[in-house]
């Protein structure tokens, strides 16, 4: 079975600053998708960005942007100029097995004024 | 496109009923999710539908259930809850059931059982 471990239960920065967020997963698959996503106060999980693992390109989204190191299983996340509405839960999540999405504990991150 | 719509968006039960939850994907997917969401076990996947038909089910107790009908909303059915059973409930669509197809979430229903 798939593993996805996120090491930072929260993280809080400035405005404007630059921020990451780790990911680490665990697959016997060489076929799979990585995906971030998104869960504000509201509860409604959204996409932030997604990486096909046959793609050596790292994948961007304007301010948002991923490290993806296939052989060391490791998926993070940069946010570039945070906001304050970035505010939120982040999760990384495997997609590549028949149980759907695996996802990470969850990274609590605030921004601060 | 409308997203992914959920209802009811809270519900309240005591232990012992039964509960159905709906979800309506967004127009032209096929698949849908299901997801069960707790502080304690965070997310955890309980089955996918993709043309009327349970396709993968997730380490839950048979008291979860759901079906999908011809126009892809589906329903989850609980039965016989428990306080465990509290949660939120989040749906997601796809176009397809391949692992390449993106998941999007609906606003989730929180269940809260007494």
């Amino acid at each position: 079975a798939q593993t996805v471990t996120q090491s930072q239960p929260e993280m809080s920065v400035q405005e404007a600053e630059t921020v990451t967020l780790s990911c680490t997963y665990d697959t016997s698959e060489n076929n799979y998708y990585l995906f971030w996503y998104k869960q504000p106060p509201s509860r409604q999980m959204i996409l932030v960005i997604r990486q096909e693992a046959y793609k050596q390109q790292n994948a961007t989204e304007n301010r948002f942007s991923v490290n993806f190191q296939k052989a060391a299983k490791s998926f993070s996340l940069k946010i570039s100029d945070s906001q304050l509405g970035d505010t939120a839960m982040y999760f990384c999540a495997y997609g590549g097995g028949a149980d759907g999405l695996t996802f990470g504990k969850g990274t609590h991150l605030i921004i601060q004024p | 496109k409308a997203g992914v719509t959920q209802t009811p968006r809270y519900l309240i039960k005591t232990r012992g009923q039964q509960v159905t939850l709906s979800c309506s994907p967004i127009s032209g997917h096929r698949s849908v999710s299901w997801y069960q969401q707790t502080p304690g076990q965070g997310l955890q996947f309980l089955f996918e539908y993709f043309s009327e038909t349970q396709r993968n089910k997730g380490n839950f107790p048979g008291r979860f259930s759901g079906r999908q009908f011809s126009n892809s909303r589906s329903e989850m059915n609980v039965s016989t809850l428990e306080l465990g059973d509290s949660a939120l409930y989040l749906c997601a669509s796809s176009l397809g059931q391949g692992r390449s197809d993106t998941q999007y979430f609906g606003p989730g229903t929180r269940l809260t059982v007494l």
